[in-house]
Order: C-alpha cells, then sequence, then structure tokens
C-alpha cells in the first residue's frame, strides 16, 4: 500500500534561517506528490506539488524535488519568516493524472519560527 | 478557483444529540468529495470517500451509521454525526477533487471545530 513518512517535529528555527523537511514515500504504480500547510484553526492550503519524477515543485519561495530514486519529496526553503509558522503535510495521490480516488498524508511537522 | 466552503466553523452540542456539517464546491462541480478526521496535533484520517449520486465509501473502523454522509448534488456534501458523544470532538475537515490545467487537484474545506459536551 502507499505511505507517506515525515520528519517528527515540532522545528523550531530562528527567522532567515534554513528549513529542511523530510518527507519519503512507498508508493504503487507512479504517485504525484504533494506539500500541504496548514495554519492554526484552518484547513489546508496546497503549497506545491510535482507530477512526475525529477520534476521541482515550487511556490513562495518553498521548494521540492521529486526524487524517483530515494523515494523522497524533501521540502525546503532559503530563508524562512515567522509567518511560516504553520503545520506542514507531505502526501501523494496514485493513477495516470494524480487523481487516485484518495490522498495519503504523512503525519504533519510543525514549523515555529521565532525572531 | 477550485474553492470549497465548509460551515459551521464551530459547532458546539449536547451529548446524544446530531450535528450537520456541509461542504460546498462554489465554483466547480465535485464529483467527488473526502471527509477527513484530524485529532490535536495529528494526521488527517481519510474517514470516507463521497460520490455524487451514489453511497460513500466507508474506511475501515468508521462507523457508516454514525457518521452519514450525503452527497445529493454536485455542489454540496454533507456529514452528518449522529447521537454525537464527547469522543466524537474533533476537527472535521471536507476535501474536494477538481480537474484542473495541471491535472486533478484536490481543495479543501476550512474544516469544523465540533465540540460535544
Amino acid at each position: 500500500g502507499n505511505s507517506v513518512t515525515q520528519m517528527e517535529g515540532p522545528v523550531t528555527l530562528s527567522e532567515e534561517a534554513f528549513l529542511t523537511i523530510n518527507c519519503t514515500y512507498t508508493a504503487t504504480g507512479y504517485p504525484s506528490l504533494f506539500w500541504y500547510v496548514q495554519y492554526p484553526g484552518e484547513g489546508l492550503q496546497l503549497l506545491l506539488k510535482a507530477t512526475k519524477a525529477d520534476d521541482k515543485g515550487s511556490n513562495k519561495g518553498f521548494e521540492a524535488t521529486y526524487r524517483k530514486e530515494t523515494t523522497s519529496f524533501h521540502l525546503e526553503k532559503g530563508s524562512v519568516q515567522v509567518s511560516d509558522s504553520a503545520v506542514y503535510f507531505c502526501a501523494l495521490s496514485t493513477g495516470p493524472t494524480g487523481g487516485g480516488n484518495k490522498l495519503t498524508f504523512g503525519t504533519g511537522t510543525q514549523l515555529k519560527v521565532e525572531l | 478557483g477550485a474553492v470549497v466552503s465548509q460551515h459551521p466553523s464551530r459547532v458546539i452540542c449536547k451529548s446524544g444529540t446530531s450535528v450537520k456539517i456541509e461542504c460546498r464546491s462554489l465554483d466547480f462541480q465535485a464529483t467527488t468529495m473526502f471527509w477527513y478526521r484530524q485529532f490535536p496535533k495529528k494526521s488527517l484520517m481519510l474517514m470516507a470517500t463521497s460520490n455524487e449520486g451514489s453511497k460513500a465509501t466507508y474506511e475501515q473502523g468508521v462507523e457508516k451509521d454514525k457518521f452519514l454522509i450525503n452527497h445529493a448534488s454536485l455542489t454540496l456534501s454533507t456529514l452528518t454525526v449522529t447521537s454525537a458523544h464527547p469522543e466524537d470532538s474533533s476537527f472535521y475537515i471536507c476535501s474536494a477533487r477538481f480537474l484542473g490545467t495541471g491535472g486533478y487537484g484536490y481543495t479543501f474545506g476550512s474544516g469544523t471545530r465540533l465540540t460535544v459536551v
């Protein structure tokens, strides 16, 4: 079956620090990979995605590269801000267009950025 | 585009009563919607997949008689927590699948905080 493993949190960084949140996956077929962000008390928002190997998703300074050889999709940002404090979820779906019936989520990683 | 509106955002109900949560797609037709439950500091647990005009598909361990799902139109899915008990208190999130320019995507509601007292 499909599964997503994320690094344990919480992660606490100073503003302008470099961020990496690790994500690895196990999937049948060719999954699409996603990073979602959840701010306190809210639903999830799509941060970025990649649909095939070696694709790089990017948005708001965040990047993640689909690495098939290491089955990874690590999230990075060069300089975090206090406003980036949230919970980040790695997820995958399977299907020819990433339109599998459901998303499989990792456990989430809480990020706290301090001044 | 592809916006989902979820209501209410917060609800407090007495034990034994039922609560309905609505999830509406505002600018697209959602043939497939998903209902998740999120425990504090935990990931999202998929409860069921809701398909317009047919019965929902429940995940293992989820009581279908407890969590009633109705998807009677292409823009509305509802989750009714029947005979709620304090252990049903949680954060419930709906999601809809849509077809965009980059293929299929998933959009999420803002969640409903249910507290059963």
